[in-house]
């Protein structure tokens, strides 16, 4: 059973384009959303997280917008670099008290950014 | 200094036999967590520890163990390697329940 559904698995942008990335989840008991970014060879990092209280998040050229009614949330990177080519994973965490505290991530994205 | 460090970075092993995976982490995380990374960069939860209490993924094999000698370690033992345990495998800490993951670099173990 797959609690986070990510799209799309492989996205090739432009320089300077923005990047989507899309993610749902079907646990209402999710309260804590972070895009992870992993360059080959290497851990996944932490990019952006949202909670549930707000609609969307910014952090330089790094945007999460959340939907809770929709049950979804995406990454945008706006004007994308080559250096920004990496897998990202978007992940879900329940409530404390819900249940396990793990982090779920989606299957990732593997983006490509041409010059 | 590395957050949270894994050995080996590789481990090349025959099927059947036993291995150990070390993680330490030094930012003063209460919990742990291990991680394995399909080829397919499927990030799937292995294990967490937190203060003593252990939280098991029931698709997990009792053929992995993870060993917690304090706080700030959390090893993963391994007996009777098969080919389908090949992985990267990820350590993982966090502060508490409200924190994001700090990884380390992996542990990439192929069976052989």
């Amino acid at each position: 059973q797959q609690q986070v559904k990510q799209s799309p698995q492989s996205l090739i942008v432009q320089k300077g384009g923005i990047s989507i990335i899309n993610c749902a989840y079907e646990n209402t008991a999710f309260d804590y959303f972070p895009w992870y970014q992993q360059f080959p060879g290497k851990g996944p990092a932490l990019l952006i997280a949202i909670r549930p209280d707000v609609s969307e998040k910014k952090e330089g050229r790094f945007t999460i917008s959340f939907n809770k009614s929709a049950k979804q949330f995406s990454l945008h990177i706006m004007d994308s670099q080559p250096g920004d080519s990496a897998t990202y994973f978007c992940a879900a965490r329940p409530k404390a008290g819900a249940g396990s505290y793990q982090l779920t991530f989606g299957k990732g994205t593997k983006l490509s950014v041409i010059p | 200094d590395t957050a949270v460090s894994q050995t080996p970075k590789y481990l090349v092993t025959q099927m059947g036999n036993d291995k150990s995976i070390k993680c330490e982490q030094n930012l003063g995380h209460d919990t742990m967590y291990w991680y394995k990374q399909d080829s397919k960069k499927f990030l799937k939860i292995m294990f967490s520890y937190n203060n003593k209490e252990l939280i098991i993924n029931e698709t997990v094999p009792n053929r992995f163990s993870p060993k917690s000698p304090d706080k700030a370690h959390l090893n993963l033992h391994i007996n009777s390697l098969e080919l389908g345990d090949s992985a990267v495998y990820f350590c993982a800490s966090s502060q508490d329940l409200n924190d994001g993951y700090t990884f380390g670099s992996g542990t990439r173990l192929t069976v052989v």
